[in-house]
């Protein structure tokens, strides 16, 4: 079945250096969302890519959806302490059904 | 508005128990879905709905009943409770191409 792959598993960086997580898919995705979770918290919602190359821009966080749609990134730029936590993307199967990845783990030094 | 609740967030059961986790919106979302969290696994759908009435399975249904009565509610239930169900369940409904999640409900199956 479909897989969505994610690396690094887990990056330890000190505050104020940038970050990034990869996302990868064994097929072409309709769309791609990422969600962040805070340790003990719930995932939430960030941003969802549709369109071949697009890169959209939260603050300092930004989303880039690949050319073949396969692949996705997310870019934060001078981590923050409020930075921390799980990172997940997820696109949907055929049937529409969200499959995740096993999300990237963030911690900042300070 | 309190979007997406789960009752109960803790729970400990023993092998062979029954149990029902509750989830709730008030969002009139159609799309509610069943979600697992295990450690380094990310998150897998157990069940989801696309509206009252309407159920199908996830990637990981076998030992889980759902039904969907009303838009609002939709309980998780825990046939036999074995100790490869301990995790993190979380309950999400869809709307606007955005998914909402629940708290959580941490499982403890002894």
């Amino acid at each position: 079945g479909q897989q969505v792959m994610q690396i690094p598993q887990y990056q330890h960086v000190q505050e104020g250096e940038d970050f990034t997580t990869y996302c990868n898919s064994s097929t072409t995705l309709s769309n791609i969302q990422w969600y962040k979770q805070r340790p003990g918290g719930h995932p939430v919602f960030l941003i969802q890519l549709v369109k071949s190359g697009e890169v959209k821009k939260q603050k300092r966080l930004t989303f880039q959806f690949g050319e073949a749609k396969k692949n996705s990134s997310l870019h934060i730029t001078a981590t923050q302490t409020t930075d921390v936590g799980t990172y997940f993307c997820a696109g949907p199967t055929r049937g529409n059904k969200l499959v995740f990845g096993a999300g990237t783990i963030l911690r900042v030094k300070s | 508005n309190a979007g997406v609740t789960q009752t109960p967030k803790f729970q400990v059961l023993k092998t062979g128990q029954s149990m029902t986790l509750q989830c709730a919106q008030d969002m009139n979302h159609e799309y509610m879905s069943w979600y697992r969290q295990d450690p380094g696994m990310g998150l897998r759908l157990i069940h989801y709905s696309v509206g009252a009435g309407i159920t199908d399975q996830g990637e990981v249904p076998n030992g889980y009943n759902v039904s969907r009565s009303t838009t609002e509610d939709f309980p998780l239930r825990l046939l036999s409770a074995a100790p490869s169900q301990t995790s993190v369940y979380f309950c999400a409904s869809t709307g606007s191409k955005t998914q909402y999640f629940g708290p959580g409900t941490r499982l403890l199956v002894l």
